[in-house]
């Protein structure tokens, strides 16, 4: 079956980059995307990825996708305190069934 | 809109009680979808939706029930609460089977403690 893998944690500094690291296994995947979980609260869609796409850029977050390692990477710039959450990566193969299959998620911890 | 929306927020079950979490939404979506959340785990899909009347079971569907008798609404039910239900309960919506132009849309989530 599929399965996705994240780190669980990752601190930074204010003002630094985060790089935030995904690996997949399902040769499949079609879109993968990253959300974000606040504390107490569902997840927020950050951004998405097709599988033919090798980097996407949507302002302070930058996706990069290498399709033959199955590794996908979510970089933050400028991190603030604001971004501190849980970050999951999710992938979705193309087939009938379009539930996605999470990773266990990244706690990333933002310090002043 | 108000998106997706999911109650109640909390609850706490004895054993062997049933409940029922309610989850709408009021973007005309046709897929939905029920996951659950355990302590520093990703989300496991319990059941999904393709549509009103059509439900399919998911990665972890023992001991729930769906139904989906119109677009919007898409309860799921507990009939005899376990504690290894105990968990964050997340409903989705998406629009069809496009991919990421069209997102899975996540209501708040209810939490659930059976005791």
């Amino acid at each position: 079956g599929e399965d996705v893998e994240q780190s669980l944690f990752l601190s930074v500094r204010e003002g630094d980059s985060s790089v935030i690291n995904c690996t997949y296994t399902d040769s499949s995947s079609t879109y993968l995307y990253w959300y974000k979980q606040e504390p107490g609260a569902g997840l927020q869609l950050l951004t998405y990825i097709f599988s033919n796409m090798d980097m996407k850029q949507d302002q302070r977050l930058t996706v990069l996708l290498n399709k033959k390692d199955k590794h996908l990477s979510l970089r933050i710039a400028d991190t603030q305190t604001g971004d501190s959450a849980i970050y999951f990566c999710a992938e979705t193969p193309d087939t009938g069934r379009r539930a996605l299959t999470f990773g266990s998620g990244t706690r990333l911890q933002v310090q002043p | 809109n108000a998106g997706v929306t999911q109650t109640p927020k909390f609850r706490i079950l004895k054993i062997g009680q049933s409940m029922t979490l309610q989850c709408t939404q009021d973007m005309n979506h046709n897929y939905m979808y029920w996951y659950r959340q355990d302590p520093g785990m990703g989300l496991k899909l319990i059941y999904y939706s393709v549509g009103a009347g059509i439900t399919d079971k998911g990665e972890v569907p023992n001991g729930y029930n769906v139904s989906r008798s119109t677009t919007e609404d898409f309860p799921l039910r507990l009939e005899l609460a376990a504690p290894s239900q105990t968990s964050v309960y997340f409903c989705a919506s998406s629009y069809s089977l496009g991919g990421g132009n069209q997102p899975q849309h996540f209501g708040d989530g209810t939490r659930l403690s059976i005791l």
